[in-house]
């Protein structure tokens, strides 16, 4: 089964800040790697994804890193504001079904 | 409003009782999830049924039963309830046709055992 891991498990930054959270997975057969945005008290929201033909896509402050041969995945989130705050979930599918969770980031932005 | 909706919200119930939660999407996916999060927020995929057909069942207790009566509806029954099984449960729904991959998912419900 597909394994995702996330880091850091929390993150502090202020505002204006650039926090950077980190994916590795293992299964490189599918080619789908979302980010979800998950306030508290809410269900998960999708934020931005990539597909791995590309090495980067930028959605407004939001850009997802990708590289192929590491594995690995990233995303920034620039000029940071605390409305930001919230738990951010990579992900990585596990069939054509199935998406594998990474553990998740907290991320808090400070005023 | 075009959505994923749960209920209940909020479920409070003794150990060993037996209770469901009902997820309904409205948005013509074919494909629904259930999903429990822990209070690390790890979240873990339990049962999807794409077409009301059982296609993903992860390693869950038997004590817990999904049914899906159509595609847009998903519930989840759990017999016997254990302290463990506190959490949040939340629906997800997707279209599986034209390589849509995103997953919406409800407002989840929280579940405390006592």
């Amino acid at each position: 089964q597909q394994q995702v891991k996330q880091s850091p498990q929390s993150l502090i930054v202020q505002k204006g800040g650039i926090p950077i959270i980190n994916c590795a997975y293992e299964n490189t057969a599918f080619d789908y790697f979302p980010w979800y945005q998950q306030f508290p008290g809410k269900g998960p929201a999708l934020l931005i994804a990539i597909r791995p033909d590309v090495s980067e896509k930028k959605e407004g402050r939001f850009t997802i890193s990708f590289n192929k041969s590491a594995k690995q995945f990233s995303l920034h989130i620039m000029d940071s504001q605390p409305g930001d705050s919230a738990t951010y979930f990579c992900a990585a599918p596990d069939s054509s079904y199935k998406l594998i969770f990474g553990s998740g980031t907290r991320l808090l932005v400070r005023p | 409003d075009t959505a994923v909706s749960q209920t209940p919200k909020y479920l409070v119930t003794q150990m060993g009782n037996d209770k469901s939660i009902k997820c309904e999407q409205n948005l013509g996916h074919d494909t629904m999830y259930w999903y429990k999060q822990d209070s690390k927020k790890f979240l873990k995929i339990m049962f999807s049924y794409n077409n009301k057909e059982l296609i993903i069942n992860e390693t869950v207790p038997n004590r817990f039963s999904p049914k899906s009566p159509d595609k847009a509806h998903l519930n989840l029954h759990i017999n016997s309830l254990e302290l463990g099984d506190s959490a949040v449960y939340f629906c997800a729904s997707r279209r599986t046709s034209g390589g849509a991959n995103e997953q919406f998912f409800g407002p989840g419900t929280r579940l405390t055992v006592l």
